[in-house]
């Protein structure tokens, strides 16, 4: 089986450019998780969705940030414009619909912008 | 609310030697504990979890004991290895906090040959 599949793996943008970052989530999940890890504030959850749905964003910094789910197996994760201070590893994450259940982390995607 | 609190990092230890980490936690409910690890360059994974008081996790050699009358998940390994060399998260999921995991800081962890 397939784990999470985040792309790109790494991204390096200038300030000022949309960024766009993509996930698909493990097959049959029913939580989908964006986190930020940075070495100042260590991992962030900046919103999640439970069927598609968004339950809870109130992780996101700012009205710059914003996620979208269009279906089960995909989701995007958009920066516009982007900031030097935007510069993170952003994780997905995967799970059931269960609170004892694991989650399941992508790769990641390093993002830099300059 | 809920939090997770693990002792600061780094932590240096020499092949073979015992390992602790330290990790407390507040919840509401009754929440679902676990320890994820995250090697270089890797997202996280989950090394092990318990779901009740009194239950112990234990995978590769890690084991850590769920202990409500104390709110504590400490890890602990009877001998590492320089591959253990990571950052190790302490975690809870409560379902009165809606599914969401809360992570701890996370605590490196070097090991030396």
């Amino acid at each position: 089986d397939a784990g999470v599949i985040q792309s790109p793996r790494h991204e390096v943008t200038e300030m000022g450019q949309e960024v766009t970052l993509r996930c698909k989530p493990i097959s049959g999940h029913d939580y989908l998780f964006w986190y930020r890890q940075t070495m100042m504030r260590g991992l962030e959850l900046l919103i999640y969705f439970n069927n598609n749905v968004p339950i809870d964003d109130s992780g996101m910094p700012e009205d710059r940030f914003s996620a979208k789910m269009p279906n089960a197996s995909f989701s995007t994760l958009k920066i516009q414009p982007s900031e030097p201070r935007d510069s993170a590893v952003y994780f997905c994450a995967s799970s059931t619909e269960r609170s004892t259940d694991t989650q399941y982390f992508g790769p990641g995607t390093r993002l830099t912008v300059l | 609310g809920n939090s997770v609190t693990q002792m600061e990092g780094p932590v240096t230890l020499s092949e073979e030697a015992f390992l602790t980490i330290n990790c407390t936690y507040t919840a509401t409910g009754y929440p679902s504990l676990f320890w994820y690890v995250q090697y270089p360059g890797e997202g996280l994974q989950l090394l092990l979890k318990a779901t009740k008081a009194d239950d112990k996790g234990s995978n590769k050699g890690f084991e850590a004991t769920y202990r409500k009358e104390t709110t504590s998940f400490h890890l602990e390994k009877g001998s590492v290895q320089v591959s253990d060399s990571a950052v190790y998260f302490c975690a809870l999921s409560d379902p009165t906090g809606g599914f969401k995991t809360i992570f701890g800081a996370g605590t490196r962890l070097f090991v030396k040959a």
